[in-house]
């Protein structure tokens, strides 16, 4: 059974600061997925990640995969107010020819505070 | 192009009722997955649809059911509710199964 890891699961940082959040994952896997969820919203994609050393950047957010470590991290840079939201990573095991459905961490709520 | 939507958004049923809930992908998307949202869970896997065809379901018990109509419009059933079954409930489409999803926005369910 594939399980997704994910740490911390919570985060209160100041503006301005650097952080890095972590997603374990305990089987091999095609794709790995970022997404940001506002409260009361749907989630909403940021980066997929399909190869061993793939490296996706937009805006103050950077992610990354390391397959043979079973291992993505979302990086944030000089965090702002507007980050503050629960960030979730999804692993597709693809095994079922991308049909086996999303498995979901649980999810690392930010806070970025003035 | 308009995003994934759902229908209703928030809906309020009592035990032992059923329910149905509606989802309209992303025009041109043939693959429909359904999630589960709860504070204590997280987010799980129900099941996924491409070509009207469930492809894989999630660990979800018999009283949660779902279809995909031939213009890839899926439904979601839950029947004999529990108090449990209270939820945000996504539904997510993409191109084909593998390939990045796209969310709607939910439905919300309370079971009272």
């Amino acid at each position: 059974e594939l399980k997704v890891e994910q740490n911390p699961l919570f985060l209160s940082m100041q503006e301005g600061k650097n952080y890095t959040i972590y997603c374990n994952y305990s089987t091999t896997s095609d794709r790995l997925y970022w997404y940001r969820q506002d409260p009361g919203k749907s989630l909403e994609s940021l980066f997929v990640l399909l190869s061993n050393g793939a490296v996706k950047q937009e805006g103050r957010l950077m992610a990354s995969l390391d397959t043979k470590a079973r291992l993505s991290t979302l990086h944030i840079t000089a965090a702002v107010h507007d980050l503050s939201a629960t960030y979730f990573c999804a692993v597709d095991s693809g095994q079922g020819g991308g049909a086996d459905g999303l498995t979901f961490g649980k999810g690392t709520h930010l806070i970025i505070q003035p | 192009k308009a995003g994934v939507t759902q229908t209703p958004r928030y809906l309020i049923k009592t035990r032992g009722q059923q329910v149905t809930l509606s989802c309209s992908p992303i025009s041109g998307h043939r693959s429909v997955s359904w999630y589960q949202q709860t504070p204590g869970q997280g987010l799980q896997f129900l099941f996924e649809y491409f070509s009207e065809t469930q492809r894989n379901k999630g660990n979800f018990p018999g009283r949660f059911s779902g279809r995909q109509f031939s213009n890839s419009r899926s439904e979601m059933n839950v029947s004999t509710l529990e108090l449990g079954d209270s939820a945000l409930y996504l539904c997510a489409s993409s191109w084909q199964a593998g390939d990045t999803q796209y969310f709607g926005p939910g439905t919300r369910l309370t079971v009272l």
